[in-house]
């Protein structure tokens, strides 16, 4: 069983610029989560995807999109990077109607905005 | 809307002996599960353990336990027989049913050999 692997590790971006980043969910889990933590603080929700399409949003501007892909990988876009954009982006995957619906999280991407 | 908070932002144990972190939490809801993760410096969270609120017995697992007080709105994570390795950021979290998880600000375990 392959665990939630996120991608890149690190990312360095200037003001203004647009990232993706990537995600692979667990094997046999169909829900993704994105999670942003800023340093020394609890990780926010940013959304949730299932089946494709966006299933739940945290309070986070229409800049901050994602994608759910078939093999339920996922990615989340942030457009317009603002300075306080900088955190660590987390990744979860679940698999909804299981028997738990726990989260299990990746090792996240650490990005910086000068 | 859900909070979650931790009292303690950072705590610390003698090696072997045993600790309790706090958090406490607010919910209309009768049904929700909740969770304690850790976090290493290594920064992957990592689940300790769940608890699902309907269920009155307290979950355990290996050295990790809980004391989840439901009327009160307290969920505790006891680590008996503290190791080195237990040294992280602990974070409470709670999560309705096929929703969005809260997580608390944290509690930073130092583990004093």
């Amino acid at each position: 069983e392959t665990g939630v692997t996120q991608s890149p590790t690190h990312l360095i971006k200037t003001r203004g610029q647009q990232v993706t980043l990537r995600c692979s969910s667990q094997s046999g889990h169909n829900t993704v989560s994105w999670y942003q933590q800023a340093l020394g603080q609890g990780p926010q929700f940013i959304f949730q995807y299932y089946r494709e399409e966006e299933n739940g949003r945290g309070n986070f501007p229409p800049r901050f999109s994602g994608l759910q892909f078939p093999n339920y990988s996922s990615e989340l876009n942030v457009n317009a990077l603002e300075l306080d954009d900088s955190a660590l982006y987390l990744c979860a995957s679940s698999l909804r109607g299981g028997a738990t619906d726990t989260q299990y999280f990746g090792p996240g991407t650490r990005l910086t905005v000068l | 809307a859900q909070t979650v908070t931790q009292s303690q932002p950072e705590m610390s144990v003698q090696e072997a002996e045993t600790v309790t972190l706090s958090c406490t939490y607010d919910t209309s809801e009768s049904d929700y599960y909740l969770f304690w993760y850790k976090q290493p410096p290594s920064r992957q969270m990592i689940l300790v353990i769940r608890q699902e609120a309907y269920k009155q017995q307290n979950a355990t697992e290996n050295r990790f336990s809980v004391n989840f007080q439901k009327a009160a709105k307290s969920f505790s994570l006891k680590i008996s027989d503290s190791q080195l390795g237990d040294a992280a950021m602990y974070f409470c979290a709670y999560r309705r049913i096929g929703n969005q998880f809260y997580f608390g600000t944290g509690t930073s375990l130092t583990v004093i050999p």
